[in-house]
C-alpha cells in the first residue's frame, strides 16, 4: 500500500511570497485533512475535505490560506504572502469514511526568511 | 471544547522495561475517541492505537496497549518489552463524533530509550 506522499519535503522562501503544497492521499480514502506543527507543538487541525468538498475550517486558516481538492483525489494547500510565522510543518493525513484512524504523509517543512 | 493534557515532556527508560506515557482528556461529548501516534525524528505522525468512548475493552495493538479509564478522563499508552526503535515523540489525541473530523492533540512525550 502506497501511503500519503507530500512535496515538496522542504520549502525556503522569502516573505511575501506565495507557496504550494501538494498531498496525495492514500487511494480510495475519501477524507484528507490538513494540519500545522510548530516546535514543541502537537499538529493544529487546519482544514478537511470529503471527495471534493471542504466541510471544516479551523480560524487557524486565515484569508491567506487556501486550500482545494479539485477532483477528490489530490489536494493542494497555498499561502499566500508568507510571513515569518507561517514558518511551520504542514502534515496531511487521510482516512477512509468507515475508519477512525488519520495516516498521515511525511510533511512538507516551511521555513520562511 | 476538547483538551488534552500530557504532563511528561520527556521519558528516560531502559531498554526491554514497560513503559507508561500519560494522557489526560477533557470534553463534554459522550461519544468520543482517544488516539495515540509516534512521531519519530523523521517528522512523520505514524498511528499506533484507538480506544472509542463505548469499547467495554482496553485496545491493545501488539506491544501497544491503551489504559482507558474514563471516570478519571485518562487514556494512558503502555509499551510493553520497550526497544531502542521506540524512541520518538509521542503524542495523544482526541476526536469526537457530533460533526466533528478534527483531531485535537496533546504537545507530546519524548521517550528515549537507553540501552
Amino acid at each position: 500500500d502506497t501511503g500519503v506522499s507530500q512535496n515538496p519535503r522542504h520549502k525556503i522562501t522569502k516573505r511575501g511570497q506565495n507557496v504550494t503544497f501538494r498531498c496525495d492521499p492514500i487511494s480510495e480514502h475519501n477524507r484528507l485533512y490538513w494540519y500545522r506543527q510548530t516546535l514543541g507543538q502537537g499538529p493544529e487541525f487546519l482544514t478537511y475535505f470529503q471527495n471534493e468538498a471542504q466541510l471544516e475550517k479551523s480560524r487557524l486558516l486565515s484569508d491567506r490560506f487556501s486550500a482545494e481538492r479539485p477532483k477528490g483525489s489530490f489536494s493542494t494547500l497555498e499561502i499566500q504572502r508568507t510571513e515569518q510565522g507561517d514558518s511551520a510543518m504542514y502534515l496531511c493525513a487521510s482516512s477512509p469514511v468507515s475508519g477512525h484512524a488519520q495516516y498521515f504523509g511525511p510533511g512538507t517543512r516551511l521555513t520562511v526568511t | 471544547a476538547q483538551k488534552i493534557t500530557q504532563t511528561q515532556p520527556g521519558m528516560f527508560v531502559q531498554e526491554k522495561e514497560a513503559v507508561t506515557l500519560d494522557c489526560t482528556y477533557d470534553t463534554s461529548d459522550p461519544s468520543y475517541g482517544l488516539f495515540w501516534y509516534k512521531q519519530p525524528s523523521s517528522g512523520e505522525m505514524i498511528f499506533l492505537i484507538y480506544q472509542g468512548s463505548y469499547d467495554q475493552q482496553n485496545a491493545t495493538e501488539g506491544r501497544y496497549s491503551l489504559n482507558f479509564q474514563k471516570a478519571r478522563k485518562s487514556a494512558n499508552l503502555v509499551i510493553s518489552a520497550s526497544q531502542l526503535g521506540d524512541s520518538a515523540m509521542y503524542f495523544c489525541a482526541m476526536r469526537d463524533y457530533f460533526g466533528n473530523e478534527k483531531l485535537t492533540f496533546g504537545t507530546g512525550t519524548r521517550l528515549t530509550i537507553i540501552p
